[in-house]
């Protein structure tokens, strides 16, 4: 079956201005989280929502990031008035519902974002 | 502050030999470990994981070896192939929260020489 897909694959975009990132979950998934990846460094967690609910969104890391499911499947994460600090592979990952720390959590490609 | 640290940064490795990777954590509420690959262009994939009520872990070549007393654990990569080359993260969750929030470590750059 389909995995996480994520779109669009490469975003270059101009300081200030607003861009938005897709993110397809693996069907039946209702868990979904958001990492940013910077270069030579690991995921960091950004956002996890549980259905429709945005459950935990202490990694964002400031007001110019939201992000919203709001019919418990596709994700957007929402970027308003880009820095050229918000360059990075912005990753989506999707998992089974639940508290089990079994639950895995299965990755799309990623969306690089490229702020000039 | 980085919560999981991981060493090396990079790593070369002759085919056929052992690839070893390590990584600590201060959180002692930490109870689930996963280590991912990820290949460029590609989101990490989980390869094996632990919990800290085991000591080791081995599924085919890929060995994770946990020491709770000292808050740390590796992977081991045996008779190491130029396909695993890769790079892998290591990655600590806490049961506090209801999912896995995972903290992941900076990742080590493997390159198996054939």
């Amino acid at each position: 079956g389909a995995g996480v897909s994520q779109t669009p694959s490469n975003k270059v975009t101009e300081k200030g201005k607003y861009v938005e990132l897709r993110c397809d979950p693996i069907s039946g998934h209702t868990a979904l989280y958001w990492y940013r990846q910077s270069l030579g460094q690991g995921p960091e967690f950004l956002i996890y929502f549980q259905g429709t609910g945005a459950a935990d969104d202490s990694g964002l890391p400031n007001d110019r990031f939201f992000a919203v499911r709001p019919e418990g499947s596709v994700s957007t994460l929402k970027i308003q008035r880009t820095e050229r600090g918000d360059s990075a592979v912005y990753l989506c990952a999707s998992s089974l519902a639940g508290p089990s720390s079994m639950n895995e959590q299965f990755f799309g490609p990623g969306t690089r974002l490229t702020v000039l | 502050q980085q919560q999981v640290k991981q060493s090396p940064q990079s790593l070369i490795v002759q085919k056929g030999g052992i690839s070893i990777i390590n990584c600590a954590y201060e959180n002692t509420a930490f109870d689930y470990f996963p280590w991912y690959q990820q290949f460029p262009g590609k989101g990490p994939a989980l390869l094996i994981a632990i919990r800290p009520d085991v000591s080791e872990k081995k599924e085919g070549r890929f060995t994770i070896s946990f020491n709770k007393s000292a808050k740390q654990f590796s992977l081991h990569i045996m008779d190491s192939q130029p396909g695993d080359s890769a790079t892998y993260f290591c990655a600590a969750s806490n049961p506090l929260y209801n999912f896995n929030k995972f903290y992941f470590g900076s990742g080590t750059k493997l390159n198996v020489k054939p």
